[in-house]
């Protein structure tokens, strides 16, 4: 089945400007946590959303936001951009919520890169 | 702490040598570690996990270890070869139980040389 799907790949935006990115979970999960990675500094969570509920949010200011469909395809939205907001932006989706003391595996989408200029 | 700790940072070994990476975490009710490969450009893959009620799990070059009285897990390679060169990421879970997320390791780039 098709994995973990991330749109757009690569964007280039301007500081000040917004950006919406969109993750397509595996079929059947219910379950997409977003991830910013940059270098030095690992995977950052952002949020997770489950069953259209966001369900958890890590310690990003509220320029960050995000929501879920009804079909549990998830898009996160940057406003105000800043230089400091270039990286790569992971997608993951699971059956059960991520962090669920049952062990659900996630599986990462190929991500999108954001420069900011 | 508020993170998984991950060491080393980075580690290069001779082809054939083996590589342990370690993570340890804070919270005690954690129950599952997976561990991650990131190779250059491409997205994190699982490549092996352990839940709580077993202090070992191998799969062929690859094993995890677990402590939980230390509250510490090591990723074991062995045989290193040069497509082991990758970022190794652990995982655990932290938080309470109805908001709990999963929660990264730094990372540990692994440089496999000839």
């Amino acid at each position: 089945k098709a994995g973990v799907t991330q749109t757009p790949r690569y964007l280039i935006k301007t500081r000040g400007q917004q950006v919406t990115l969109s993750c397509s979970p595996i079929s059947g999960h219910r379950s997409v946590s977003w991830y910013q990675q940059t270098p030095g500094q690992g995977l950052q969570f952002l949020f997770e959303y489950f069953s259209e509920t966001q369900r958890n949010k890590g310690n990003f200011p509220g320029r960050f936001s995000g929501r879920q469909f009804s079909n549990s395809r998830s898009e996160m939205n940057v406003s105000t951009l800043e230089l400091g907001d270039s990286a790569l932006y992971l997608c993951a989706s699971s059956f059960e919520p991520a962090g669920a003391r049952t062990g659900n595996t996630i599986y990462f989408g190929e991500g999108s890169w954001l420069t900011v200029v | 702490g508020e993170n998984v700790e991950q060491h080393p940072s980075t580690l290069s070994v001779q082809e054939g040598d083996s590589a342990v990476i370690k993570c340890t975490y804070s919270d005690s009710a954690s129950n599952y570690f997976p561990w991650y490969k990131q190779e250059l450009g491409k997205r994190p893959q699982l490549i092996i996990d352990i839940r709580s009620n077993v202090g070992e799990k191998k799969d062929q070059r690859i094993a995890v270890t677990l402590n939980k009285t230390a509250k510490h897990f090591s990723l074991h390679i062995t045989e290193t070869q040069p497509e082991d060169s990758a970022v190794y990421f652990c995982a655990a879970p932290r938080g309470p139980g109805t908001a709990s997320k999963l929660t990264f390791g730094t990372g540990t780039r692994l440089q496999v040389t000839l």
